[in-house]
């Protein structure tokens, strides 16, 4: 029973690709987002989702489009690979409002080739 | 522009001993601190939190201590366990945002 799941964990592929990366909650929270830490370790917001609704869009390439279906799911679709992009993604969620921490998941290793 | 730093990339603590990891702000409108602890391989995973209106919080070995005029706050880990070394990050809110900031961690070893 995995709070927030994400798949798949590790993801190899060539520049000029697409790929999605997907992630799911059973927490109940209202709150979505994706992260990534890069080379450097720092964990940088990418996007997040308050019922369905983008509240978060950082300077992040138009590349990378995130998609939430519902509450419980925030995907991430990464068009056009490129070697930068390598990276751990992780998805977290949160209930909005008060004091309510993140809650991550494992993470997604992705390697551009 | 870093709004949260962890100046220490790495500490090194006798088990049993007490581990302090340390963290400043810069935002002044920041309400809510966070400390989490990540191990290789996995997500990092909520430790403990508190809020601007306090300024400690205590869970088990865990405290975490907040001064808002010198926009600090500190990790207190006693005794501390080997199983404590990982890499720990704090992480801050502001107030009426959905937005969590992160510092860019510390490594913390505890020597058996």
């Amino acid at each position: 029973d995995t709070a927030v799941s994400q798949t798949p964990k590790y993801l190899v592929t060539q520049m000029g690709n697409d790929k999605s990366i997907k992630c799911e909650q059973n927490l109940g929270h209202d709150t979505m987002y994706w992260y990534k830490q890069d080379s450097k370790k720092f964990l940088k917001i990418m996007f997040s989702y308050n019922n369905k609704e983008l509240i978060i869009n950082e300077t992040v390439p138009n590349r990378f489009s995130p998609k939430s279906p519902d509450k419980a799911h925030l995907n991430l679709h990464i068009n056009s690979l490129e070697l930068g992009d390598s990276a751990v993604y992780f998805c977290a969620s949160s209930q909005a409002g008060g004091a309510s921490p993140l809650h991550f998941g494992n993470g997604t290793r992705l390697t551009v080739t | 522009d870093q709004q949260v730093k962890q100046n220490s990339p790495s500490l090194s603590v006798q088990e049993g001993r007490i581990s302090i990891l340390n963290c400043d702000y810069t935002n002044s409108m920041f309400d809510y601190f966070l400390w989490y602890k990540k191990y290789p391989a996995e997500g990092p995973t909520f430790l403990i939190s508190i809020s601007s209106i306090k300024d400690k919080n205590e869970d088990g070995r865990f405290t975490v201590f907040l001064n808002k005029s010198a926009k600090h706050l500190s990790l207190h880990i006693v005794p501390s366990q080997p199983g404590d070394s990982a890499v720990y990050f704090c992480a801050a809110r502001s107030v009426g945002t959905y937005k969590y900031i992160f510092g860019t961690g510390t490594r913390l070893k505890v020597l058996a």
